[in-house]
């Protein structure tokens, strides 16, 4: 069965400083993996996904992931971040079943001044 | 430029009343899903219509129906709302492999059961 898991609730960051969101994931097949961010009282919207073509995958607003087939990990980067970066981000894997997509239970991303 | 939207935005039930959540897309997609989203549990399908004229259960279908009244509309029914039902609840299409494009959300709905 597909899983994935957030290893982090939350972290707190100081604009300008890297971002590390971290995420595993379980995969009996060779996954689809998408991260999506959700600013407060919004709905979500689509970061990045990895598909099988290059494994460091550049995704909007200066993020970008890479997937790491031996660790089994795709953490979510970005060298600088931005007080408009302060959302919840969802790491999400492919269950290869009917097109669904398994969500991770969140990571809330704070960016302090 | 629509994408899926979603109505009601804002709902107060009283337990045992029933309501419907309403959702379309205009980007021709052939799947739909309803998702609840609960703090700290990230999101939970509910049911799915990988095409016109099919529903499948997701992870939590228990006291929730599902109708996808054509390839536009998905809709989810309450027929007696709990106050466990309290959550806020998003609709999202995606192309046939929404595991390859992944999917397209509605802003949600914020549901509450007292």
């Amino acid at each position: 069965a597909q899983s994935v898991t957030q290893l982090d609730s939350h972290v707190s960051v100081s604009e300008g400083t890297p971002v590390l969101l971290r995420c595993n994931y379980s995969s009996s097949y060779s996954p689809s993996l998408f991260w999506y961010v959700q600013h407060p009282n919004k709905g979500l919207q689509l970061l990045l996904k990895y598909t099988s073509a290059a494994t460091l995958v550049k995704g909007i607003n200066g993020f970008e992931a890479e997937f790491k087939k031996s660790e089994t990990s795709f953490h979510l980067t970005k060298p600088s971040a931005h007080m408009s970066d302060a959302a919840e981000y969802f790491c999400v894997v492919s269950a290869h079943q009917g097109g669904k997509l398994i969500f991770g239970q969140g990571t809330e991303l704070s960016v302090k001044p | 430029n629509a994408g899926v939207t979603q109505t009601p935005k804002f709902q107060v039930l009283k337990t045992g009343q029933s309501m419907t959540l309403q959702c379309a897309q205009d980007m021709n997609h052939n799947s739909m899903y309803w998702y609840r989203q609960d703090p700290g549990m990230g999101l939970r399908l509910i049911y799915y219509s990988a095409s016109e004229g099919t529903t499948d259960k997701g992870e939590v279908p228990n006291g929730y129906n599902v109708s996808r009244l054509n390839k536009r509309e998905f809709s989810l029914r309450l027929e007696s709302a709990a106050p466990s039902q309290t959550s806020v609840y998003f609709c999202a299409s995606s192309e046939q492999s929404g595991e390859l494009y992944g999917y397209t959300f509605g802003s949600g709905t914020r549901l509450t059961v007292v």
